[in-house]
């Protein structure tokens, strides 16, 4: 079964240095997304991206915050100088289509980023 | 402010009763409904999707749905202790930006032997 894949698994990083975390989406999808969860919170819409541009954006999707697709198959996401309040399990998501009923959005298994 | 509203749990049932979890929705034009369950420090995984008023069953499954009411459910059959997860209720409201789906904080599951 095809499947979102993301590395790393778990990043640590220190205050202040910049973080790309990997995703690739599933092959035909043509949807891409970031979320993430706070440990022990909800999980929160960061980003939607499609035609190599972004779709839609949250507030937390600040001027820190960064997505590229830089060869056709990986999706990434770049936090430029992390702070503390970044750590957290971040879920890229593609989907086949964007508004039909039935279109079901595929998670991959998350990186957990702890910043220190 | 659009928000999903679970209760959170521990929502304890026995193996083999029913589990009934409940969410809430604010946002009156969230079109598309889905219950995720997700496993400590896993990733969400798409249980059930519901679209229009009423029922829709798949094996142990339900999913209820209410638009009126603004309310949706899911119902376990025959609980097992593989359920044990927190139950994400997820709502779509079609935007231009694709499926940007707003979740509930979850409610934890515990499926006793």
């Amino acid at each position: 079964e095809p499947e979102v894949t993301q590395t790393p698994s778990h990043q640590v990083t220190q205050m202040g240095q910049e973080v790309i975390l990997r995703c690739v989406p599933i092959s035909n999808h043509l949807y891409f997304y970031w979320y993430r969860q706070i440990l022990g919170q909800k999980v929160e819409f960061l980003v939607s991206f499609y035609n190599n541009e972004i779709s839609e954006k949250s507030e937390i999707f600040d001027d820190q915050f960064s997505v590229e697709r830089p060869d056709g198959s990986n999706f990434t996401l770049k936090i430029r100088s992390t702070k503390l309040e970044d750590s957290a399990m971040y879920f890229c998501a593609s989907s086949e289509q964007q508004g039909a009923n039935g279109n079901t959005i595929y998670f991959g298994e998350g990186s957990w980023l702890t910043v220190v | 402010q659009k928000e999903v509203e679970q209760n959170s749990g521990p929502l304890s049932v026995p193996e083999g009763a029913i589990a009934s979890l409940n969410c809430t929705y604010s946002d009156r034009v969230s079109q598309s409904f889905f219950w995720y369950r997700q496993y400590s420090g896993k990733s969400p995984e798409l249980i059930m999707s519901i679209y229009s008023n009423g029922d829709k069953e798949d094996g142990r499954f339900t999913a209820q749905l209410n638009k009126a009411s603004q309310y949706v459910s899911l119902l376990i059959r025959d609980s097992q202790p593989s359920d044990s997860a927190t139950y994400l209720c997820a709502v779509k409201v079609l935007t231009g930006g694709g499926n940007k789906l707003t979740f509930g904080t979850g409610t934890q599951l515990k499926v006793e032997l």
